[in-house]
């Protein structure tokens, strides 16, 4: 079975300040892993994903996430955050096979402080 | 071109009544899937379709939930009867090929569903 947890349902940083969502997964397979982002009153949007291919993974609106298998980790981050970037994030998983279900944590909202 | 869509945006209904939630994917998608959201927890898989057949049924609460997808294209979640545990947000998404890792799956904005 797969899990995902997302350490902290809420984050707030100052705007320019580093941003780093925190996600760690367990799977007994080799997993993908995904970062998706969601605005107020919109869908989930993919940010990034990995797919055993480079460990560090750049996404859109210049975040990226790096996968450290030993740490079981798919940490998010983004070096300068912007008011835009207030949202809920989502780490999710899906295993290395056909059934594309995924498996999410329980979401960060982020916060940008002016 | 047009992302995925659902309707009602929003549905209040007392328990018992019966309620049905319309998703139509992304045109030429043929994987859909229903997720739900209930309040403070994480979004967790109900159903997968591959056209409008049903690939993957694992994680339907029980039998009071009925999903279809006529033809392929749109596909309907009803609840019957409705019970107030059910309330959360139903999110539908489609992606092309379901092949994980290759293939995005684009999400809906949501139903909101509350049972009063």
């Amino acid at each position: 079975a797969q899990s995902v947890t997302q350490l902290g349902s809420h984050v707030s940083v100052s705007e320019g300040a580093l941003v780093l969502l925190r996600c760690n997964y367990s799977s007994s397979v080799p997993p993908y892993l995904f970062w998706y982002v969601q605005y107020p009153n919109q869908g989930l949007q993919l940010l990034l994903k990995y797919t055993s291919a480079a460990t560090l993974v750049k996404g859109i609106n210049g975040f990226e996430a790096e996968f450290k298998k030993s740490e079981t980790s798919f940490h998010l981050t983004k070096p300068s955050a912007h008011m835009s970037d207030a949202a809920e994030y989502f780490c999710a998983v899906s295993k290395n096979n056909a059934g594309n279900m995924l498996t999410f944590g329980g979401g960060t909202r982020l916060m940008v402080k002016p | 071109e047009a992302g995925v869509t659902q309707f009602p945006s929003h549905s209040v209904i007392e328990k018992g009544q019966t309620v049905t939630l319309r998703c139509d994917p992304i045109s030429g998608h043929d994987n859909l899937y229903w997720y739900r959201r209930v309040m403070g927890k994480e979004i967790k898989f109900l159903l997968h379709f591959v056209k409008e057949s049903k690939q993957d049924e694992s994680g339907m609460p029980n039998n009071r939930f009925l999903a279809e997808r006529t033809g392929g294209t749109y596909s309907t979640l009803k609840v019957q009867p409705a019970e107030l545990e059910d309330s959360g947000v139903y999110f539908c998404a489609s992606s092309q090929r379901g092949a994980p890792g290759l293939d995005e799956q684009y999400f809906g904005p949501g139903t909101r569903l509350t049972v009063t």
